[in-house]
This record gives structure tokens, sequence and C-alpha cells, in this order.
């Protein structure tokens, strides 16, 4: 059983429509993010969840909107898609247990906004 | 705030060497550091978690030290393997459910 799936894998959309992606998690944890990673690797943390509230929310444009239905759940929606926007977003999640927990990754949602 | 950086970016070695990743970060304050590595085109795996009052975790040919007051860690790979090809990150947890990551390193073993 996947730990962290993320669905889709593959997105491929034009200029200004609306994607979402999804992510899931069944490793009971309290907390989820969303990360980017832009073609240089580089990871950056867009938002976290803990049991389904905001807690962390990067300075990110407001096209970009996270939903947390439940703790096991973490979807991004983004508005109005802009080429920049290309990337690779990931779903991670972590146990709260005081800051100690370690962080599990899904396998990522390529977007490609032609 | 927090600064995570891995020297080097990239590194080429035949197969067999021992070899050793650096991962050093500006704020001491952490709760624990995390190993990653990625293959190209997936997620994120984790590898070796050091709680901050540890000073090394093993697994297999993977050794990983913290050193929090200097504000280091290592990754050994002892007896590299082409296999053992992909891109490294080590992740600082600080407070508030942050974790900062370094640029990674670019590993080749080469045959």
């Amino acid at each position: 059983d996947t730990a962290v799936s993320q669905t889709p894998k593959y997105l491929v959309t034009q200029m200004g429509n609306d994607k979402s992606i999804k992510c899931e998690q069944n490793l009971g944890h309290d907390t989820m993010y969303w990360y980017k990673q832009d073609s240089k690797k580089f990871l950056k943390i867009m938002f976290s969840y803990n049991n389904k509230e905001l807690i962390i929310n990067e300075t990110v444009p407001n096209r970009f909107s996270p939903k947390s239905p439940d703790k096991a759940h973490l979807n991004l929606h983004i508005n109005s898609l802009e080429l920049g926007d290309s990337a690779v977003y990931f779903c991670a999640s972590s146990p709260q247990t005081g800051n100690t927990g370690e962080l599990f990754f899904g396998e990522g949602s390529r977007l490609t906004v032609l | 705030k927090q600064e995570v950086t891995q020297i080097p970016a990239a590194l080429s070695v035949p197969e067999g060497e021992n070899l050793v990743l650096n991962c050093s970060f500006t704020d001491s304050a952490i709760y624990n550091l995390q190993w990653f590595r990625q293959d190209p085109g997936k997620g994120l795996t984790s590898l070796l978690l050091i709680q901050s009052s540890q000073r090394e975790q093993t697994s297999g040919r993977l050794n990983a030290s913290l050193d929090k007051s200097s504000g280091r860690s290592t990754l050994y790979i002892a007896a590299s393997q082409p296999g053992d090809s992909a891109t490294y990150l080590c992740a600082v947890r600080g407070g508030g459910n942050q974790f900062y990551f370094g640029t990674g390193t670019s590993l080749t073993v080469i045959p």
C-alpha cells in the first residue's frame, strides 16, 4: 500500500485553465504539506495543514488554494494557470510527535503549462 | 531564517569508492535531520533520520552523522554501486512543523 499517494502523476494543460491535484496519506499522520520543486530541484514549502487546520502558508499567489477535508487528505487547486507554474508538486506528511517525526513524500505530480 | 547548504552540488566517483556528502545548516536549533534520495522523475525516499540528541544513524552501507553545535551533517556511503546514482537531499526540522531543504548533491557512480 502506498503511504502517500498523489493524483494525477502528470498534468499537461493550457495557460488560463484551472486544475487540481489530490493527495492522500494512510499513515495516520497529523500534518500534511505541499512542496513545489523547480527545474533546479529546489524544494519550496507552499502550505502545511495540521489536523485540517492551515498552519503554514508561504508566499504563494492566491491562485493556489489548498483544501483539507480531513487529516488524511490535502488537495491543491490552482486557478488561471501560468507558464511559471510548471513544476513538480510534492505532497508530504509527518506525525506531530513533538516535532521529532519523519517526513514522507508522495511520488510527485508533474505539471506542465503550455 | 534557516539556510541549508549541500556541497558538492555534483559528484562523480568510480564504483567501489567510499564517499562523503556534506550538509550544513545555519541555525542549530533543530529537532532532527533527515537524508533523502531522489531518483530522476521520482519522489523523495527517506534514507536516515537523526534526532537532535543523536550523533549518528546507520542503515546498511549508509552512515549519517550529526554535529548540531557546528551545524553539520555528513552522509557516508561505503563501497558505492551504480545503483546509488541519484540526487541526495538533506532536510532539517525546525519549529512550527517547518522542514528546510538543501539544494542536493547529484551523485553518479561509474561502473
